[in-house]
């Protein structure tokens, strides 16, 4: 098993561009999510999703978008890059969508915004 | 309502020498209770978790933590410190919603030869 794959592993984007990044999971779990992490402030839900075409917002939602096709794979899109979304995404899954249930994370996307 | 609160955001220790890496929460719910550890340039990966068993939870790497709910408290223990243990530490609550998780700011911890 891979796990929770992130790619790419960094990125320099230019205010006002758009990407995507992408993340895979092979363990058929049902509930992934996306965190942003800034120093001092811990990891911040941006979206989360409960299986396959059902998506909801966390904490940070603006200036990202999600969908989720199939079951492995929760793409991350930005918009419209601005300076503000520079930082490390992590995806993760967990098996279970309670809340006891530990989550399996990617390592990571560095993303720059110039 | 939840929070957690890492009460150092840096601890440096002796190799050798105990390991305490304090957390507190608040939770209008009985509570889920997570640390992480992610070593430099890596992803987050679980060292331990509570959920309402056994009060003291061992983990991964000889690393353990003890629910206080009097205390509200979390705190992450090691008996003897070694180099590999250099990383950052995060604990985690849930008060039982998925999307309820609060991560706290991180505890840097450094190991000196």
């Amino acid at each position: 098993n891979a796990g929770v794959t992130q790619t790419p592993k960094f990125q320099v984007l230019k205010t006002g561009q758009s990407m995507t990044l992408q993340c895979a999971q092979d363990m058929n779990h049902e509930y992934m999510s996306w965190y942003r992490q800034d120093p001092g402030m811990g990891l911040r839900l941006i979206h989360y999703s409960v299986g396959a075409g059902i998506t909801d917002q966390g904490e940070v939602p603006n200036g990202y978008n999600v969908s989720r096709s199939t079951t492995e794979d929760f793409p991350l899109r930005l918009l419209s890059a601005a300076p503000s979304q520079t930082s490390v995404y992590f995806c993760a899954s967990s098996y279970s969508r309670r809340g006891n249930t530990e989550a399996f994370f990617g390592q990571g996307t560095r993303l720059t915004v110039v | 309502a939840q929070s957690v609160t890492q009460l150092d955001s840096h601890v440096s220790v002796s190799e050798g020498t105990p390991v305490l890496l304090r957390c507190n929460y608040s939770s209008s719910y009985s509570p889920s209770l997570f640390w992480y550890v992610q070593h430099p340039n890596k992803g987050l990966q679980l060292l331990l978790k509570y959920t309402s068993a056994a009060t003291l939870v061992k983990g991964i790497n000889g690393f353990e933590a003890e629910f206080k709910k009097s205390e509200t408290s979390f705190h992450l223990t090691k008996p003897s410190a070694h180099m590999s243990d250099a990383a950052e530490y995060f604990c985690v609550v849930n008060s039982g919603g998925y999307q309820k998780v609060t991560f706290g700011t991180g505890t840097k911890l450094q190991v000196i030869p």
